[in-house]
């Protein structure tokens, strides 16, 4: 069984603060981590993702994300916030597999205040 | 970047009828999925389909759902009869060769 929690539901800092949301996950085996962000109204957008190789990883909109198996990690940061970055923040696992399913944390909804 | 695309963006009906949700993916991709999301909840797998054919689906995909693309036009989930339950926002993703899914902007499906 694979499983990711999101344990924060709202973040809220203010513009230029730094931001960090966590995740954490649960997998027997190497997984395929993603970062997705949901606008109000849209659908998600890919942020960035994790499959091997370098533990930092870095994506779309100025955001980075760290690997780390010591404790089934991969928290989402950017630095520093910006109040257009208010939206919901939903981290996912891949089993791997090319159908492999994405199973995701419930998002973190973050406000960043002007 | 890649689009997917999801008709009708609402859809109402009566408890019972019969629906289908229409998925257009990117173009030269392979795989696709239908998640749900009820309102201010995280997005739960339904399905996947490849090559015709589904190849995992969750205990949210009751024996009222189905999926289909017949002759490479849109992907589509049919649900007969619907419930109350089913209402919720229905997301159509696909997948290339890379490990990324690309996500359609949903149908909002109330069923009264």
């Amino acid at each position: 069984a694979q499983s990711v929690d999101q344990p924060d539901a709202h973040v809220t800092l203010s513009e230029g603060a730094s931001l960090e949301l966590r995740c954490s996950y649960s997998y027997s085996a190497a997984p395929y981590l993603f970062w997705y962000v949901q606008y109000p109204g849209q659908s998600l957008q890919f942020l960035l993702k994790y499959i091997t190789g370098d533990t930092v990883v870095k994506g779309t909109k100025g955001f980075e994300a760290e690997f780390r198996k010591s404790n089934s990690s991969f928290n989402l940061k950017k630095s520093p916030a910006h109040w257009s970055d208010s939206a919901k923040y939903f981290c996912a696992l891949e089993g791997g597999g090319s159908n492999a399913k994405l199973t995701f944390g419930k998002g973190t909804k973050l406000s960043v205040k002007s | 970047g890649p689009k997917v695309l999801q008709i009708p963006s609402h859809q109402i009906i009566d408890m019972g009828q019969m629906v289908t949700l229409n998925c257009d993916p990117v173009s030269n991709h392979l795989y696709f999925y239908w998640y749900k999301q009820i309102l201010g909840q995280q997005m739960e797998f339904l399905v996947n389909f490849y090559n015709g054919k589904v190849m995992e689906k969750s205990k949210l995909f009751k024996d009222q759902f189905s999926v289909e693309r017949p002759d490479g036009s849109y992907f589509t989930l049919k649900i007969q009869p619907t419930a109350l339950e089913d209402s919720a926002v229905y997301f159509c993703a696909s997948r290339g060769t890379v490990a990324e899914q690309f996500f359609g902007p949903g149908t909002r499906l109330t069923v009264l």
